[in-house]
């Protein structure tokens, strides 16, 4: 599976949009970018998954880049429940593998 | 349709002994994996189980095992616990085996190895 890169933590403010990258310059073609999240304490959550389009569900909106090298996960109006660690992995198959992900902050 | 659920929440044991960790998957999926997740850290992947049979591994050693039963639920079985297997176990429940489907999380089960 290829290696993402993402930021350590990142602070929005309540109401604003979140937006999270995450670098995969090592992404092979039949590999989808997956994020998960995971709230103090509890197990992680999934929140979307894309293979080349963009894609909106009722939690996020996920941006990947025309090479596939690079993803964005936005929340588009952040509220203090959203306070969590962010896992970008991207993965052929069913085995994830979390790397250290964003610890995003919302702030009121 | 009911969510992953694990059990025991919390279990202290000694180094060297056994535990099982238990683990109900969600209505309808038939894939199972489990992760070890240290403090601080993301989570590991173990193993996955498909339909009863072990379908994938991470860098454990054979002193984790497992099982799925006829129903998709699951154990972890850790045997001779070391201090460093202190950590949140977590499995997470899917459908397809190997493809790439989204895997929903139980709330884990804390272990402290002393």
């Amino acid at each position: 599976d290829a290696k993402t890169t993402q930021p350590p933590s990142m602070d929005c403010a309540e109401g604003r949009a979140a937006n999270l990258p995450c670098n995969h310059s090592t992404i092979s073609g039949n590999e989808y970018v997956y994020w998960y999240r995971q709230i103090h304490s509890q197990g992680p959550q999934y929140i979307i998954h894309g293979l080349k389009n963009n894609e909106t569900n009722e939690m996020a909106s996920l941006i990947i880049t025309e090479d596939r090298k690079s993803s964005t996960l936005i929340l588009p109006h952040a509220t203090l429940r959203d306070t969590a660690v962010y896992y970008c992995i991207v993965t052929a198959g069913n085995m994830l593998t979390f790397g250290g992900g964003t610890r995003l902050m919302v702030k009121p | 349709e009911t969510g992953v659920t694990q059990s025991p929440t919390h279990l202290i044991k000694t180094r060297g002994q056994q535990v099982t960790l238990r683990c109900s998957s969600q209505s309808g999926h038939n894939t199972v994996s489990w992760y070890q997740q240290a403090l601080g850290q993301g989570p590991q992947f173990i193993f996955q189980y498909y339909r009863e049979e072990e379908n994938g591994r991470g860098n454990f050693p054979p002193r984790f095992s497992g099982l799925q039963f006829p129903n998709y639920s699951s154990e972890l079985n850790v045997n001779a616990l070391e201090l460093d297997d202190s950590a949140l176990y977590l499995c997470a429940s899917s459908l397809g085996g190997t493809l790439a489907y989204e895997q929903y999380f139980g709330p884990g089960t804390r272990l402290t190895v002393t």
